[in-house]
């Protein structure tokens, strides 16, 4: 399975900007990037995800490198409320069959 | 628009015995997958199922075991409990049909298993 590689923790101040970088060097031509993220207690909920160009929705964006290699969410301002763990995930599919990878994610602290 | 449920939400057993978790995917979803997350952990993938039929397996024994139903709710059923099956068992529903749509899971919240 191809793996994804973050930091372990990030901090930000509230109102600011948030990158959260993410490598995934031996990713295929096929899969996908997806960002989850977890707060505690609940699942994991979808934030974002692309296979080749930026995305943006109202949660955040996702840019992706050219090389496909890396990618970075970016939460354009933070909130106490985006205190969690942030997972980096590529998603292969296979037929009729398609499939998560998540690795240890980045817990991202907000301050005031 | 009910999302994905999960039943129970806390489940305690001992060694040896075996358990079921249900779940019941979101409205217009298709598919369901399970994941392991023990403590402090990313979620760890179990199975998928679509059609009723297991797609895809994770890295898991045979003690694991699923269900898929033709309204497309689910169970994993573990027999032979151990102490290391403790974890948060969580279930995710998708849609396999074609559009942007297609293959985002949507998670439950989980069933916490505690083994003794």
């Amino acid at each position: 399975d191809a793996k994804t590689t973050q930091p372990n923790s990030m901090e930000s101040n509230e109102e600011e900007p948030v990158h959260l970088p993410c490598n995934h060097s031996t990713i295929s031509g096929t899969d996908y990037i997806h960002w989850y993220r977890q707060l505690p207690s609940q699942g994991p909920e979808y934030v974002i995800h692309g296979l080749t160009s930026n995305v943006n929705n109202r949660m955040a964006s996702l840019a992706i490198a050219e090389d496909r290699k890396s990618s970075t969410l970016i939460l354009h301002r933070a909130t106490l409320r985006d205190a969690a763990v942030y997972y980096c995930i590529l998603r292969r599919d296979t037929g009729t069959a398609s499939k998560l990878t998540f690795g240890t994610g980045t817990r991202l602290q907000v301050t005031l | 628009d009910a999302g994905v449920t999960q039943s129970p939400t806390h489940l305690i057993k001992t060694r040896g015995q075996q358990v079921t978790l249900r779940c019941s995917p979101k409205s217009g979803h298709d598919t369901v997958s399970w994941y392991q997350q023990a403590l402090g952990q990313g979620p760890q993938f179990i199975f998928q199922y679509y059609e009723e039929e297991e797609r895809q397996r994770g890295n898991f024994p045979d003690r694991f075991s699923g269900h898929q139903f033709p309204n497309y709710s689910s169970e994993l059923n573990v027999n032979a409990l151990l102490l290391g099956d403790s974890a948060l068992y969580l279930c995710a529903s998708s849609w396999m049909g074609e559009g942007e749509s297609k293959n985002i899971q949507y998670f439950g919240a989980g069933t916490r298993l505690s083994v003794l």
